[in-house]
């Protein structure tokens, strides 16, 4: 079974431009989390989705926004780039929301 | 709210020791689940072991073992033998089923234990 997959893995931008990545679940996995991760806050929830809704917000400014499609997969996008946006960015699946959560390889997004 | 302490930020061992991680967890919740994931080099987050609030029985897995005691809130992993390739970062994490569902699919991370192993 394919695992999660994240695309793009790489990403250069300039402050205020805006940014979409892109996060393919594991087969069969409807719930989708996101998460960023900074040397200084470490790893933080962003959001999480689950049949198309968003079910939970973590503490991040509107910005940040996301959605879910019927076939799970799901996207964030990053609107009025800041330098502190500067991060891994990791998709995470379960097949439900109190399942265990596996991992993508990341996006990892530079602001310059 | 929930917080997870590991208090080793980093650890550094000569290949064949035994090395422990450690992991406090908070949370007013009864059910909760509790994790350890592995991030090499690579950036790649490896689940490892999800335990639930109710299991307190140690596990062991090859090389690896896991102690957890509700009465003092840890969760902590045990490397037997630890081998180069065990050279990673590694963060304990929380989950808990919080009242109306306002914690699905939220893990909340420890600040990780940077894991050298020396040949």
């Amino acid at each position: 079974k394919a695992g999660v997959t994240q695309t793009p893995r790489y990403l250069i931008k300039t402050r205020g431009q805006q940014v979409t990545l892109s996060c393919s679940p594991i087969s069969g996995h409807r719930s989708v989390s996101w998460y960023q991760q900074t040397p200084g806050q470490g790893l933080q929830f962003l959001f999480e989705y689950f049949s198309e809704t968003q079910r939970n917000k973590g503490n991040f400014p509107g910005r940040f926004s996301g959605r879910q499609f019927s076939n799970s997969r799901s996207e964030m996008n990053v609107s009025t780039l800041e330098l502190g946006d500067s991060a891994l960015y990791l998709c995470a699946s379960s097949l439900l929301p109190t399942d265990t959560q596996y991992f993508g390889p990341g996006t990892r997004l530079t602001v310059l | 709210a929930q917080k997870v302490t590991q208090a080793q930020t980093e650890i550094s061992v000569v290949e064949k020791e035994d090395v422990t991680l450690d992991c406090v967890y908070e949370t007013r919740d009864t059910t909760y689940y509790l994790f350890w994931y592995k991030q090499p080099p690579s950036g790649e987050l490896v689940f490892l072991i999800r335990r639930n609030s109710f299991d307190e029985q140690n596990e062991i897995s090859g090389r690896y073992s896991w102690n957890f005691q509700k009465s003092t809130s840890s969760f902590n992993f045990t490397i037997t033998a630890s081998q180069v390739v065990d050279s990673a970062v590694y963060f304990c994490a929380l989950s808990d089923v919080g009242a109306g569902g306002t914690s699905y699919g939220k893990l909340t991370f420890g600040q990780g234990t940077i894991l050298t192993v020396h040949p």
